[in-house]
């Protein structure tokens, strides 16, 4: 049994460009979600997905954000045109849709450098 | 918005002594979550607490829920330097799939 796997691990890159990250997240785990976390603070909501459908997107998300989970297997978050403010760590998670409790698995996270 | 707001930011705590960390929130939760990360880690699940003035508890970890669903704590009780790390709370409202996260209280025991 895998756990929720992401890549790059790190990524560094120059203000401007377009970055894409993937998570894959644990097998018939339907709810897939995106995160991001910075120094000193908790994980800060991005986006939701429920099989392929992007139910729920954070108003703080800008429209240089995109994210995708076109077979509803694994997902995509693409940034274009980076900004040095867009330095954080990516953290995917998700959880099947039975159980008890709503428990969320975290995934290693891809740790992005905008320099 | 929802938010939510989590003391102490920072711990630092004798091995052995007791600790405690609290969280509120801006509104009424329908569920709140705790997490740990240690340092270079992710997130870990803990518990999930649903129920007005819940109590769970975990071998040393203690987890309450408030009785208007608004607030949380969690209570150690003779720490471990294995407990180091921060520990997250994490709350959603009806009708969201939304885990709007604190800021974490970072735990440090001095051996």
């Amino acid at each position: 049994d895998t756990g929720v796997s992401q890549n790059p691990r790190h990524k560094i890159t120059k203000r401007g460009q377009n970055v894409t990250f993937r998570c894959d997240p644990i097998s018939e785990h339907n709810r897939l979600y995106w995160y991001r976390q910075t120094l000193g603070q908790g994980p800060e909501f991005l986006t939701y997905f429920q099989n392929e459908a992007q139910l729920e997107k954070s108003r703080l998300l800008s429209d240089r954000f995109s994210a995708e989970r076109p077979k509803g297997s694994f997902s995509t978050l693409e940034i274009q045109r980076t900004e040095q403010g867009d330095s954080a760590m990516y953290l995917c998670a998700s959880r099947p849709d039975w159980g008890e409790m709503d428990t969320q698995y975290f995934g290693p996270g891809t740790r992005l450098t905008v320099l | 918005g929802q938010q939510v707001m989590q003391i102490p930011q920072y711990q630092h705590v004798q091995e052995g002594e007791d600790f405690t960390t609290y969280c509120n929130s801006s509104t009424t939760l329908s569920n709140i979550q705790w997490y740990k990360q240690r340092p270079g880690g992710h997130p870990v699940f803990l518990i999930q607490l649903v129920k007005s003035g819940e109590v769970k508890k975990q071998k040393r970890l203690t987890f309450q829920f408030g009785e208007a669903k608004k607030n949380s704590s969690l209570h150690i009780t003779a720490t471990q330097t294995t407990d180091v790390g921060t520990y997250f709370c994490a709350g959603s409202g009806a009708g969201s799939y939304q885990l709007t996260f604190g800021k974490g209280t970072k735990l440090s025991v001095i051996p």
